[in-house]
């Protein structure tokens, strides 16, 4: 299948500063790619979906500005966590769309904000 | 929004044993997609199964398959000869293929094997 990478797989933060999470499709183009949020033992929350070369639509209830995202190329999308606060805590998955049907996972990310 | 249901929290099976895994969905429409995703301890979510759904014939994939009943829709998932490997949390998601790229997920079912 295809192949997802994502970077940092784990990141510790002091509160109030800004995380950046970045996720590459290796040998695909993904002209759309997800966001998600896991906490343990739930499934997977749905943050917002990027399109490349466009604005991210975002779920009901997540903030746009304060979970920036970009997909400047069709191999990368990015999530930034602005001023990060401990209730930001949790397991951030990212995944691409190859051709029209199918999902690949990213290995994802752990965020501690302490 | 489409709805994707996993009734059994947690199951169990023997090792070398089989096991099915429960999914029902609710739609309207009648083109989409249906997968089975699997996450191990490692967290990475992994494509087990895919099927189409106009696809009459259920998807198999060596030890894997799936019971398709579209009238039904249920989209159940075999595990035969089950592996200490297969432990994991499994999800179930529909995707439709006319309505945007959302793809919606169950709330998943963990599977232990017992050796």
């Amino acid at each position: 299948g295809a192949v997802v990478s994502q970077h940092p797989s784990w990141v510790i933060c002091k509160s109030g500063t800004s995380v950046k999470i970045e996720c590459r499709s290796l040998d695909f183009q993904a002209t759309t790619m997800f966001w998600y949020r896991q906490f343990p033992k739930q499934s997977l929350m749905l943050m917002a979906t990027s399109n490349e070369g466009s604005k991210a639509t975002y779920e009901q209830g997540v903030e746009k500005d304060k979970f920036l995202i970009n997909h400047a190329s069709l191999t990368l999308s990015t999530l930034t966590v602005t001023s990060a606060h401990p209730e930001d805590s949790s397991f951030y998955i990212c995944s691409g769309l190859a051709g029209a049907e199918t999902q690949y996972f990213g290995p994802g990310t752990r965020l501690l904000v302490l | 929004a489409q709805t994707v249901t996993q009734s059994q929290p947690e199951m169990s099976v023997q090792e070398a044993e089989t096991v099915t895994l429960s999914c029902t969905y609710d739609t309207s429409e009648s083109d989409y997609y249906l997968f089975w995703y699997k996450q191990p301890p490692s967290r990475q979510m992994i494509l087990v199964i895919r099927q189409e759904a106009y696809k009459q014939q259920n998807a198999t994939e060596n030890r894997f398959s799936v019971n398709f009943q579209k009238a039904a829709k249920s989209f159940s998932l075999k595990i035969s000869d089950s592996q200490l490997g297969d432990a994991a949390m499994y999800f179930c998601a529909y995707r439709s293929s006319n309505t945007g790229n959302q793809f919606y997920f169950g709330t998943g079912t963990s599977l232990t094997v017992i050796p």
